[in-house]
């Protein structure tokens, strides 16, 4: 059955540290992998994906994910961490259809 | 372009009440996605259309949600009776055919059944 684990609930950074927020994936075939973010009281925003390629993909707002087939992980990070990255971060796969699993979400916070 | 909008944004009624909750996807986007939120299950897809056609229901709790497209732009997620358990908050997303994967949320519907 298809997976995602995000083993963090909670993620704390300093101001202009780097950051990096784990997941790891269970799926039979080749993964599409995806993370979101979801700031208060507002929907998921699609940040960037993993479909094939070069195992290091740059998204939105200066975050970027490292693709590990051997290690089953997908990790977002972002070298210089802001006060207004703080927010939900949700990792989330598919096989290529339509049905897109989520993970448990990890709480990302920044401190000035 | 406006998003993918969704009404109401908070919605409180009674155990027993109907509730309905409506979305607008994005304009030319052939998938419409159905989600629920909550602490103890986090994100749950409960339904998915193409083309206005529901393709898999197999995430809907149960029979007394319902949900339909009468057309591209407006779909309704009904639950009848609703449950305190139904309290959630409930999300709409669409995708064009060809990156499905790259779904557009909505805000959200936050809703609390008494």
């Amino acid at each position: 059955a298809q997976s995602v684990a995000q083993p963090e609930d909670q993620v704390n950074v300093a101001e202009g540290n780097p950051l990096t927020v784990k997941c790891t994936y269970s799926v039979s075939g080749n993964p599409y992998l995806f993370w979101y973010v979801q700031y208060p009281n507002r929907g998921l925003q699609f940040l960037l994906k993993y479909i094939t390629g070069d195992n290091l993909v740059k998204g939105s707002y200066g975050f970027e994910a490292e693709f590990n087939k051997s290690q089953t992980s997908f990790h977002l990070k972002k070298p210089s961490a802001l006060v207004s990255d703080s927010a939900l971060y949700f990792c989330a796969s598919n096989t290529g259809g339509f049905k897109t699993i989520f993970g448990a979400g990890t709480r990302l916070f920044v401190k000035a | 372009d406006a998003g993918v909008i969704q009404s109401p944004r908070h919605e409180v009624t009674e155990m027993g009440q109907e509730v309905t909750l409506r979305c607008k996807p994005i304009s030319g986007h052939d998938y419409l996605f159905w989600y629920r939120q909550t602490m103890m299950r986090g994100l749950e897809l409960l339904i998915y259309f193409n083309n206005n056609v529901p393709i898999d229901d197999s995430g809907m709790p149960e029979d007394r949600f319902s949900a339909k497209m009468p057309n591209a732009s407006f779909s309704t997620l009904k639950i009848q009776p609703s449950e305190p358990r139904d309290s959630a908050v409930y999300f709409c997303a669409s995708s064009f055919s060809d990156r499905a994967y790259e779904q557009y949320f909505g805000p959200g519907t936050r809703l609390t059944v008494t």
